[in-house]
């Protein structure tokens, strides 16, 4: 079965600076997907970021990159240039099968003005 | 176009009760998943239905069901609720890869 851990339970960076949130991963699948997730006070959860498991080449969106490191099982997120905006509970998941999403226990971000 | 509605967004019930939670997922999404969120057991998968079927579902007693319709939106129900199933439920809808687009959640409190 699938697991996902992230380590940091807390974070917090200055405005304006780079923070990196860590996440790894533990699949019996030869291809998968990576997700990471952000999930604001109001709790709504929204995609922030996807990495397919067969492209080497790591996702980038807008200020959100990852680290994938496919041999190390780890996926780590990248937030440069850090906004008050990006404060929330940050998730990393994979996917079992195609419809089944496991979690990690979330970080949560602070970003400090 | 409209995004993942659930209803309703909040529901207080008793012990023993029946509660009935409602998923519309984005026009043309066939796939509908739910999870379940809690501080002590983080995200968990419900199940997840597809065209009417339920292809995947997780590990939560039988007092947890779900159904689709055939214009895709889902209903999932809790029977004879208990203090522990005080959570947020999340659906999510998809063309096809699970999870990604989520609706705001029902906050269900269980006294």
């Amino acid at each position: 079965a699938q697991t996902v851990t992230q380590s940091q339970p807390e974070m917090s960076v200055q405005e304006a600076e780079t923070v990196t949130l860590s996440c790894t991963y533990d699949t019996s699948e030869s291809d998968y997907y990576l997700f990471w997730y952000k999930q604001p006070p109001s709790r709504q959860m929204i995609l922030v970021i996807r990495q397919e498991a067969y492209k080497q080449q790591n996702a980038t969106e807008n200020r959100f990159s990852v680290n994938f490191q496919k041999a190390a099982k780890s996926f780590s997120l990248k937030i440069s240039d850090s906004q008050l905006g990006d404060a929330a509970m940050y998730f990393c998941a994979t996917i079992q099968g195609a419809q089944k999403l496991v979690f990690g226990q979330g970080t949560r971000l602070t970003i400090n003005p | 176009k409209a995004g993942v509605t659930q209803t309703p967004r909040y529901l207080i019930k008793t012990r023993g009760q029946q509660v009935t939670l409602s998923c519309s997922p984005i026009s043309g999404h066939r796939s509908v998943s739910w999870y379940q969120q809690t501080p002590g057991q983080g995200l968990q998968f419900l199940f997840e239905y597809f065209s009417e079927t339920q292809r995947n579902k997780g590990n939560f007693p039988g007092r947890f069901s779900g159904r689709q319709f055939s214009n895709s939106r889902s209903e999932m129900n809790v029977s004879t609720l208990e203090l522990g199933d005080s959570a947020l439920y999340l659906c999510a809808s998809s063309l096809g890869l699970a999870g990604e687009f989520f609706g705001p959640g029902t906050r269900l409190t269980v006294l």
